[in-house]
């Protein structure tokens, strides 16, 4: 069975603090990472890709990969309630499919 | 750009009833297509995917079916709703198709009762 699996949360964080998310996957095969937001109610938007192992920096957003453990990270600097969201991780290997993971729920208190 | 667009965006519909739910794509020829499905307190569940007109593969066995009928029209469909059937239907598409770079449509929320 290929998982993907994330704290549920919720994570609650105070506004201008750093958010860090964690995502572990099962599939050693895995290839290629996402991360996607989905607010109440609306669908996913792809908000970080990451491939190689390190981190890897978009605005506020750094993606981190280790392989060798497994593990994604997302870090959400000077959080704002804006940020507040599902963050879904997902997991790609040589098919078509990505595996996603139920996802975190974020909350930014003001 | 490319614009993906769902409808319809919620129903109810009654155990035992046909379902059909349509997604286009504005912007983009050829586009790789996906049906995926969010049920409650479950992760988002590829149903199909389509790299073509008429060219559809099935990822999860179960009473819906997928059509292709023109470059940029993707249909989700059933012929007899189960309770099981009821999530948030999201149509997605992709530059390529081993991308996992998707751009989801709006959804299509389905309660069946």
């Amino acid at each position: 069975q290929k998982e993907v699996e994330q704290n549920s949360g919720p994570l609650s964080v105070p506004e201008g603090a750093i958010a860090s998310l964690n995502c572990t996957y099962s599939d050693r095969g895995s290839q290629s990472f996402f991360w996607y937001r989905q607010y109440s109610g609306k669908s996913p938007e792809l908000i970080m890709s990451i491939y190689s192992n390190g981190d890897k920096e978009d605005g506020r957003f750094t993606a981190q990969l280790n392989k060798a453990s497994q593990y994604v990270s997302l870090l959400i600097r000077d959080s704002q309630p804006s940020d507040s969201a599902t963050y879904l991780c997902a997991a790609r290997n040589s098919g078509y499919a990505l595996n996603f993971g139920k996802g975190t729920s974020l909350l930014v208190t003001p | 750009s490319q614009t993906i667009h769902q409808w319809p965006a919620t129903l109810v519909q009654p155990v035992g009833s046909p379902l059909s739910l349509e997604c286009t794509v504005e912007g983009t020829s050829n586009p790789n297509l996906y049906w995926y499905r969010q049920a409650a307190g479950r992760g988002l569940q590829l149903l199909f995917y389509s790299v073509g007109i008429g060219q559809i593969s099935s990822e999860v066995p179960q009473n819906l079916s997928a059509s292709r009928p023109q470059d940029r029209q993707f249909i989700l469909s059933s012929k007899k709703l189960l309770l099981s059937d009821s999530g948030f239907y999201l149509c997605a598409y992709a530059w390529a198709l081993n991308t996992g770079e998707l751009f989801f449509g709006e959804g299509s929320r389905l309660t069946v009762l």
